[in-house]
């Protein structure tokens, strides 16, 4: 029974065309993460929602959005692409963020993204 | 010094062979700890949460090291099938989360 869901898996878009990738998840989790991963690299933390509350990351480019219309789905919008932005792009939720417990994250099958 | 920090490998071990990872992590304010495992082109799947007083699931056993800042991850009697990437995850307070690249394993027979 998938718990996180990512689509679409694959994603081609052209260098400087907005896509916007999705997540949802049936765990009811309060928190949402978006990573990117590169090829051989770490999942690199882009943002994440506590709920309603939206977390940016500093080092993450303006070129990058989220949005959460509920608790259920969360979106990642590329506004305008470059050829390195292409990547796993990871989505992950917790129950909770903080140090006290259930705040393993589990995560979603991933959307690869290829910009052309 | 990156924040999290571990071998890359790869550990290249008979099946059979115990193999250990170490992690070193940079804040001494860090709270919690796991090991997680990526098959190739796969999303992340957690293996297990680092306590304090080291645990054990099966073949695995984590350990953490306040003092020296480091976690461990022990597999015993390795399988074919525990091939992949171990990624070390260490969490502050709140939700700044910090992956390490991984370290790759290949189990052969």
């Amino acid at each position: 029974d998938a718990m996180v869901i990512q689509n679409p898996r694959y994603q081609v878009t052209q260098f400087g065309k907005p896509v916007t990738l999705s997540c949802s998840q049936t765990l009811n989790h309060n928190v949402m993460y978006w990573y990117q991963q590169k090829s051989s690299q770490a999942p690199k933390l882009l943002f994440h929602y506590y709920d309603k509350d939206f977390n940016n990351e500093a080092d993450t480019p303006d070129n990058f959005q989220s949005r959460r219309p509920n608790t259920s789905f969360c979106f990642l919008d590329i506004r305008s692409p470059g050829l390195g932005d292409a990547a796993m792009y990871l989505c992950a939720t917790s129950r909770e963020a903080g140090t006290s417990g259930n705040n393993e994250q589990f995560f979603g099958p991933g959307t690869r993204l290829t910009v052309l | 010094r990156k924040e999290v920090e571990q071998d890359p490998g790869p550990f290249n071990v008979p099946e059979g062979a115990t193999v250990a990872f170490n992690c070193t992590y940079s804040n001494s304010a860090s709270q919690s700890f796991f090991w997680y495992r990526q098959d190739c082109r796969k999303e992340p799947k957690l293996l297990m949460s680092v306590y304090s007083s080291g645990n054990e699931d099966g073949r695995f056993t984590a350990q953490l090291n306040r003092a020296s800042q480091y976690i461990s991850l022990l597999i015993r009697d390795s399988k074919l099938s525990d091939s992949a990437t171990y990624l070390c995850v260490v969490k502050g307070g709140g939700f700044k989360t910090i992956f390490g690249a991984g370290t790759r394993l290949f189990v052969k027979a």
